[in-house]
């Protein structure tokens, strides 16, 4: 059984540009949450999805934006990209109902902003 | 928000135990006690998850006393492996919180 699996596991940007992370959750689950960790900090919650809407944010700005698919799959957008957007991004599914047994997280992408 | 305090390291070797306790004084009546387990350039992984008393899987131990102020996690006989950061969280099971996690404790296991 497949986990949660996150593409593309490196990327490099130059700031202001657009950078589209895509993640699918493990099978049977239904909600996506986005994390932003960066180096030697925890992560951070950006926002999550259910049934293709943007259920909870954090204190993230607009520049960051997402999508829900029909089969669950999400992608998180990061839009005129600054260095401080520098961090590992994090993809967590669970239930819709709730998290008796936790969130499952993908390994995340490495996104470095030059 | 109940805010979680963890030491930020500690160190042990091979064959101890390691015990980490968390501080959550305002711990809500409906929260929840998780704990995460992370290694470099991975994901955190889903360790245990408890209310109160005592709750002990295969990977470890999570002890709550009767006031749930505290918390300790209790990892039996270390190993390298187990050399990781480990985060505490408090919360409701319900999905629509922002769960955000703390910078959470580095563990080292020396041989």
């Amino acid at each position: 059984d497949a986990g949660v699996t996150q593409s593309p596991t490196h990327l490099i940007k130059t700031r202001g540009q657009q950078v589209t992370l895509r993640c699918s959750p493990k099978s049977g689950h239904d909600t996506v949450s986005w994390y932003q960790q960066a180096l030697g900090q925890g992560p951070q919650f950006i926002f999550q999805y259910y049934e293709e809407e943007e259920r909870q944010r954090g204190n993230f700005p607009d520049r960051f934006s997402g999508h829900q698919f029909p089969n669950y799959s999400s992608e998180l957008n990061v839009n005129a990209l600054l260095l401080g957007d520098s961090a590992l991004y994090l993809c967590a599914s669970s239930e819709g109902q709730g998290r008796d047994y936790g969130y499952t997280f993908g390994s995340g992408t490495r996104l470095t902003v030059v | 928000l109940a805010k979680t305090t963890q030491p930020i390291s500690m160190d042990s070797y091979e064959g101890q135990e390691v015990n980490i306790t968390c501080s959550h004084n305002n711990i809500a009546t409906n929260d929840y006690i998780t704990w995460y387990q992370q290694f470099p350039s991975q994901g955190p992984r889903f360790i245990i998850q408890g209310y109160k008393t005592k709750v002990t899987n295969e990977v470890a131990s999570l002890f709550i006393p009767a006031d749930r102020k505290s918390s300790t996690l209790s990892l039996p006989r270390v190993s390298l492996s187990d050399t990781a950061v480990y985060y505490c969280l408090v919360a409701p099971l319900s999905n629509d919180y922002k769960l955000s996690f703390g910078a959470g404790t580095t563990v080292t296991v020396r041989a």
